[in-house]
C-alpha cells in the first residue's frame, strides 16, 4: 500500500532559526495536505497542493509539491515559540474523498 | 470552516468493558466519515472507513468485530470499542472530508482519549 515518510522525526532550533520538514511518498499523489497539531490537540489543516511544482506560501510558511507529486516540503521561516507541535503531511493516492495516509510527523521543539 | 465534534474527550473504563465514542458532523452533511489511532507522539492510522448506511471498511489489520462502526445517519458515526484491553488505550480521532473546490479538506473532531486499566 501506499506509504509516506516524513523526516526528521525531530528538529530542535532556536527561536527565530528556520525549520523544513520533508516528505516522500511511495506511489504519486492526487493531491497532498498539510495539517499542525498541538500537543493534546488535534490535527488542524494548514494546506493543500494539488498541481505538479505548485509553492504556496502562509505568511512565514512555505509549502513545495515536488514536480513528480511524490515528495513535498514544509518551511518555516524565523520560528517563533507559537509554531511549536508536530507537522504532518498527509496524502491521497486516489481522487481525494478517501482516508489520508499520513507521514509520521515531525516533532518541532523551540528553545527559546 | 466545517465543524466535527467527536464525544468523549476521555473516557477511562475497566478491561473487559466497551466504549462508545461519537463523532457528529455538526453544519454539513457527511456520507463518509474516517477513524483514525494515534499512539502517543506517533502518526495517525487510518482504521477505517465510514459509509452512511452501509458497512464500514476496515484498513488491514484492524478487527472489524473489535472496533465496530455504525454510521446511521448523515451526520453521525460511532465506533464502539468492544471488550477493551490495555492495549486498545490511545487517541482515537474521526474526520470527515467536504468537497471544496474540486477538491476535499478533511476536518478532525477533537479526539477521544481511550485509557483502559
Amino acid at each position: 500500500g501506499q506509504q509516506v515518510m516524513q523526516i526528521p522525526q525531530y528538529q530542535h532550533v532556536q527561536e527565530g532559526e528556520d525549520f523544513t520538514t520533508y516528505c516522500n511518498s511511495s506511489t504519486t499523489l492526487s493531491n497532498i495536505q498539510w495539517y499542525k497539531q498541538r500537543p493534546g490537540g488535534h490535527p488542524v489543516f494548514l494546506i493543500q497542493l494539488v498541481k505538479s511544482g505548485e509553492v504556496k506560501k502562509q505568511k512565514r510558511l512555505t509549502f513545495q509539491f515536488g514536480e513528480a507529486k511524490k515528495n513535498s516540503s514544509l518551511h518555516i521561516t524565523a520560528t517563533q515559540t507559537t509554531d511549536v507541535g508536530t507537522y504532518f503531511c498527509a496524502g491521497h493516492s486516489g481522487g481525494g474523498a478517501d482516508g489520508l495516509t499520513f507521514g509520521k510527523g515531525t516533532h518541532l521543539i523551540i528553545q527559546p | 470552516g466545517a465543524v466535527v465534534s467527536q464525544h468523549p474527550s476521555r473516557v477511562i473504563c475497566k478491561s473487559g468493558t466497551s466504549v462508545k465514542i461519537e463523532c457528529r458532523s455538526l453544519d454539513f452533511q457527511a456520507t463518509t466519515m474516517f477513524w483514525y489511532r494515534q499512539f502517543p507522539k506517533q502518526s495517525l492510522m487510518l482504521m477505517a472507513t465510514s459509509n452512511e448506511g452501509s458497512k464500514a471498511t476496515y484498513e488491514q489489520g484492524v478487527e472489524k468485530d473489535k472496533f465496530l462502526i455504525n454510521h446511521a445517519s448523515l451526520t453521525l458515526s460511532t465506533l464502539t470499542v468492544t471488550s477493551a484491553h490495555p492495549e486498545d488505550s490511545s487517541f482515537y480521532i474521526c474526520s470527515a472530508s467536504v468537497p471544496t473546490g474540486g477538491w476535499y479538506e478533511a476536518f478532525f473532531g477533537q479526539g477521544t482519549r481511550l485509557t483502559v486499566v
